[in-house]
Formats: C-alpha cells, sequence, structure tokens
C-alpha cells in the first residue's frame, strides 16, 4: 500500500541554524501539507500546497518557514533561523484531488525536531 | 473558523469496558470528520473517517456517528483491550475549501489496565 515517508526521522539541532525536512508523498495525490505536534498538545496545521503554490497557511507558518517542491517526488518544510520553540513532530500529509468528496490525507511518520 | 472540541481526558478503564469519547465540531462548511489514534513515540494512523450526515465509520471494533443536527462524531467501543492504549484525536476537514486542511481536536489519552 502506497505510504506517505519523511526523512530523518529525528533531527537535532543548534538555535539558529537552518532545517529542512523531507517529505515523499504519495505519487498520485497533489496537495500536500505540513503540520507540527508540540510534544503532548494538538496537531497543528501549518501549510498547503498545491499546483506548485500555497494555497492555504497558519499564523504559525511565518517567515522563517517555506516549502518547495523541487523535483517531482519531494514535497520540502525549511525552517531559515530555528528557535527553541520550534521543537516539535512535524507531520507531512498527501492527499489526491477530488471532487466534493472525502478529504482523507495520509499522514507520513513524523520527524521529531530537536532545538537546543 | 473551523474547530473541533474533544472531551478531557486522560481517561483510564478496565479491559473489556466500554469506552466513549465525545467529539463535536464547528464548520462553516460541509466536513468530512476522522478519527485518528497514535501510538506512544509513533505517528498518526486514521482509525475511521465519515464524509456525510448519518454515515457511521468503523474498525477495529470502533465505531463513530456523523451527527449533523448535534453537530457530533462521538468515538465508542464496546469493549476495551490493553492495546487500545493510545491518543486519539478527532478532526474533521472541509470538503468546500480546495485546500483541504485538517483541524484537529486536543486529543484525550486513553489508558486501558488489565
Amino acid at each position: 500500500e502506497p505510504e506517505v515517508t519523511q526523512t530523518p526521522s529525528h533531527q537535532v539541532t543548534q538555535m539558529g541554524q537552518e532545517v529542512i525536512l523531507r517529505c515523499v508523498p504519495i505519487s498520485n495525490h497533489l496537495y500536500f501539507y505540513w503540520y507540527r505536534q508540540i510534544l503532548g498538545q494538538k496537531v497543528e496545521f501549518l501549510v498547503s500546497f498545491y499546483n506548485n503554490e500555497i494555497s492555504e497557511k497558519s499564523e504559525i507558518f511565518d517567515d522563517q518557514f517555506s516549502v518547495e517542491r523541487p523535483d517531482g517526488s519531494n514535497f520540502t518544510l525549511k525552517i531559515r533561523s530555528t528557535k527553541l520553540e520550534d521543537s516539535a513532530m512535524y507531520f507531512c500529509a498527501s492527499r489526491e484531488w477530488t471532487s466534493g468528496r472525502d478529504n482523507e490525507q495520509f499522514f507520513g511518520p513524523g520527524t521529531r525536531l530537536t532545538v537546543l | 473558523g473551523d474547530s473541533v472540541t474533544q472531551m478531557e481526558g486522560p481517561v483510564t478503564l478496565s479491559e473489556e469496558a466500554f469506552l466513549t469519547i465525545n467529539c463535536t465540531y464547528t464548520a462553516t462548511g460541509y466536513p468530512s470528520l476522522f478519527w485518528y489514534v497514535q501510538y506512544p513515540g509513533e505517528g498518526l494512523q486514521l482509525l475511521l473517517k465519515a464524509t456525510k450526515a448519518d454515515d457511521k465509520g468503523s474498525n477495529k471494533g470502533f465505531e463513530a456517528t456523523y451527527r449533523k443536527e448535534t453537530t457530533s462524531f462521538h468515538l465508542e467501543k464496546g469493549s476495551v483491550q490493553v492495546s487500545d492504549s493510545a491518543v486519539y484525536f478527532c478532526a474533521l476537514s472541509d470538503k468546500n475549501t480546495n485546500a483541504g486542511k485538517s483541524t484537529f481536536g486536543d486529543g484525550t489519552t486513553l489508558t486501558v489496565k488489565p
């Protein structure tokens, strides 16, 4: 069964460093998402991406964040200058294009980012 | 905006007890509803879903019915097992927006004791 994959599974970085989190969505999916979950808290939407552009972003997704689909398979989240409060689990998700049908998103296993 | 409210946890039950985790939602559109489960140290797994009013989602003995009149999607299981111990998240996704992002509840931690 196709699945969303994410690398690395765990990333440790120093405050102020740039990190890139990578995701490979399911191959025929057209919508891509990043979510974050601070330890013990709810899952929060960061950004959605369709047709090579951001379709929606949350207040959390400020200028320090960017997303890119550099080729036909990868979808990346870059944090330019990490802060301690960026420590969280980051989930990538993807879904097919639908027309009024259910919007099931398929989630990856997550990347745990630890900022020291 | 959209929101999901789950019953506060944590919930502790004995094995074979009946489980209910309440979930209500607010949405401007006509959402699809989901329950996800997260085992310790792992990612999100879709447990069940419902896409329209009166639909019942079911999986692994868990059930939830999409109640539009009460804007609810309560999760139930007739007899829980120790292996059901996890965090359960209720979520919605609005079909009427192209972005189709998911909005999650706070999560409910379930512990099942033998």
